[in-house]
């Protein structure tokens, strides 16, 4: 049972638009969202994450929505660059439990073309 | 530098062999889990210890095995290797609650069964 999921297995956007990374849960136990990064041959590094107590949170270019009664969640990477191409995964996690851990979607390939 | 370091970065044997990958995780950090990246696909979670013990078990073949030491490093020990166990082998660690980034991840170790 995928209790995070990423539908789109890939995405192409150009230079300077948005990019639009969109993830799925259907735990309605988790509270902690997060988006990681990674680059081909290198470990995911962290990008962003949100509190189930928000519906927004900013870092410069990179904003996560959060859609509790929809189970949604989105990046949106404004504008898009170049450097930005890589494989993002979305993450989720319960609060509060005697064992962290997080549950992790199968990652979507942006592709940003200059 | 993540603060998780992974040895080696590439190992190459053949069939039938018995390799161990070697994890350090940040300082700090009490829990180490381990994940399978194959052919650009998704993370698959194997294992994962707290504060030396056994917490949570993924997709971890019989083949496989792993334990942390007092000094809380970590080792995954791959024996009778297929050609499909070709991948790569991630380790990451974090806080007891994770804290607002997660996991850190390493670099990870590139295995080539031949």
């Amino acid at each position: 049972d995928q209790q995070v999921k990423q539908n789109s297995p890939s995405l192409s956007v150009q230079e300077g638009r948005i990019s639009i990374l969109n993830c799925d849960y259907t735990n309605s136990m988790f509270d902690y969202f997060l988006w990681y990064k990674k680059y081909p041959a290198e470990g995911p590094t962290f990008l962003i994450s949100i509190s189930s107590i928000k519906d927004k949170n900013e870092d410069g270019r990179f904003t996560v929505f959060l859609n509790k009664s929809a189970k949604h969640l989105s990046l949106h990477i404004v504008p898009s660059q170049p450097g930005d191409s890589a494989v993002y995964f979305c993450a989720a996690s319960v609060s509060g439990g005697s064992n962290y851990k997080l549950t992790f979607g199968k990652g979507t390939l942006l592709t940003v073309n200059p | 530098d993540s603060g998780v370091t992974q040895t080696p970065k590439h190992l190459i044997t053949a069939t039938g062999q018995r390799v161990t990958l070697r994890c350090s995780p940040r300082s700090g950090d009490l829990s180490v889990y381990w994940y399978q990246q194959s052919l650009d696909q998704g993370l698959q979670f194997l294992i994962q210890y707290y504060n030396g013990e056994e917490r949570a078990k993924g997709n971890i073949l019989e083949r496989f095995s792993a334990q942390q030491f007092p000094d809380l490093h970590s080792e995954l020990n791959l024996s009778s290797l297929e050609l499909g166990d070709s991948a790569l082998y991630f380790c990451a660690s974090s806080l007891p609650s994770g804290g607002v980034s997660g996991y850190t991840f390493g670099s990870g170790t590139r295995l080539t069964v031949v």
